[in-house]
């Protein structure tokens, strides 16, 4: 049973207009929620985190919102670039487990159109 | 410069035979992960080690095998017993949970393609 669900296998949006990534959780023992950003065959670049503690968290271009009650996220991409197309991983710890390990969604391929 | 070393890239496998990847870290992690990614899937923890001499299953180990002789190196061995074997395999290495994640808590390696010919 998947804990952590990115039900958008794919997103296209247009060069400099916001691109919304969403993720959905289960498991409510989750407490810390990470974005990474693949290319095939490369390891995961991590974007920004999260902890359960907060409900938003930005840095740059890239603002990430938490609805606990919803077990929802969303990662904000703004304004999108081109540079920006790439396979998105939302991510979750646990951290009662006393380490890092991390439960992954399935991704989003975001393709930013020129 | 401190990082993940993954060897080799690409490797390919005999039905039937034993590989082992290889990863490395001088990043001074206690932890360290191997994960899988098949396409168009998220990463799948295999398994992990906390400290050396001592490692867990993740959530699909059946056909893996690990050791953590040393500090720096975690290498997985692919198994006969693992029907699919083929896929993109990710090693991770983070401090012992203390903060909360950052970009410089985890550490991931550039991954290796196996694939059974």
């Amino acid at each position: 049973d998947q804990q952590v669900k990115q039900n958008s296998p794919s997103l296209s949006v247009q060069e400099g207009r916001i691109s919304i990534l969403n993720c959905d959780y289960t498991n409510s023992m989750f407490d810390y929620f990470l974005w990474y950003k693949k290319y095939p065959a490369e390891g995961p670049t991590f974007l920004i985190s999260i902890s359960s503690i907060k409900d938003k968290n930005e840095d740059g271009r890239f603002t990430v919102f938490l609805n606990k009650s919803a077990k929802h996220l969303s990662l904000h991409i703004v304004p999108s670039q081109p540079g920006d197309s790439a396979v998105y991983f939302c991510a979750a710890i646990y951290s009662g487990a006393g380490s890092y390990q991390l439960t992954f969604g399935k991704g989003t391929k975001l393709s930013v159109i020129p | 410069d401190g990082g993940i070393t993954q060897s080799p890239k690409y490797l390919f496998r005999k039905e039937g035979q034993n590989v082992t990847l290889s990863c490395e870290q001088n990043l001074n992690h206690d932890a360290m992960y191997w994960y899988r990614q098949d396409p168009g899937q998220g990463l799948r923890l295999i398994y992990y080690s906390q400290i050396v001499n001592d490692f867990q299953k993740g959530d699909i180990a059946e056909g893996y095998s690990v050791s953590r002789e040393k500090k720096e190196s975690f290498p997985l061995t692919v198994t006969s017993a693992q029907k699919n074997p083929t896929a993109f395999y990710l090693c991770a290495s983070s401090p012992r949970m203390s903060n909360p994640p950052t970009g410089n808590t985890i550490y991931f390696g550039e991954g290796s393609w196996l694939t059974v010919v």
